[in-house]
């Protein structure tokens, strides 16, 4: 059974903070992540793709890979009200093209 | 371009009827995927077509099915509808490989809520 954890929250932290969202996996063969962002009542919005080892930059957004940890993470630098989400990592399962899905990270930042 | 559409947005049903939904991929999108979102299993994998033919699928009983059109239209139908099936139904379209992004990626439409009394 191919797994991907995510911690489901709520993660706290004040405008301007650093939020860190972090996932892991089982499925050693998976080679690629997704991070989707979700807000209540919509449905999910990709903000990243990662598939090589190490860090991964698009605006205030960071992903990190470790494929020997099977770890992936999201940072969201100078963190805004409105990143108050939902995040979703998804792995791409390996041999197909489908992706499991986390549960969810829910992230609260605080005016 | 447009985005994934879906149709109805929202929907009612009792037990025992059945249900069909409809998805439109982003134009030029041959690949589509649908999804089932409850609060307590999260995003839960149904079945992905590609250019009309089933290509994977979920561990979702028989009463799941779908199916896909030659213009990539997909519709996906649950019969025999029970209590549990309320959920949030999503269709994705997937964007296929290019440089840069050599793994396809899915966009997701609005869903579909279906709520089963």
């Amino acid at each position: 059974q191919k797994e991907v954890e995510q911690n489901s929250g709520p993660l706290s932290v004040p405008e301007g903070a650093i939020a860190s969202l972090n996932c892991t996996y089982s499925d050693r063969g998976s080679q690629s992540f997704f991070w989707y962002r979700q807000y209540s009542g919509k449905s999910p919005e990709l903000i990243m793709f990662i598939y090589s080892n190490g860090d991964k930059e698009d605006g205030r957004f960071t992903a990190q890979l470790n494929k020997a940890s099977q770890y992936v993470s999201l940072l969201i630098r100078d963190s805004q009200p409105s990143d108050s989400a939902t995040y979703l990592c998804a792995g791409v399962n390996s041999g197909y093209s489908t992706l499991t899905f986390g549960k969810g990270t829910m992230l609260l930042v605080s005016p | 371009k447009a985005g994934v559409t879906q149709t109805p947005r929202y929907l009612i049903k009792t037990r025992g009827q059945q249900v069909t939904l409809s998805c439109s991929p982003i134009s030029g999108h041959r690949s589509v995927s649908w999804y089932q979102q409850t609060p307590g299993q999260g995003l839960q994998f149904l079945f992905e077509y590609f250019s009309e033919t089933q290509r994977n699928k979920g561990n979702f009983p028989g009463r799941f099915s779908g199916r896909q059109f030659s213009n990539s239209r997909s519709e996906m139908n649950v019969s025999t509808l029970e209590l549990g099936d309320s959920a949030l139904y999503l269709c994705a379209s997937s964007q296929p490989p290019s440089p840069g992004q050599p793994q396809e990626t899915q966009y997701f439409g609005p869903g579909t809520r279906l709520l089963v009394l």
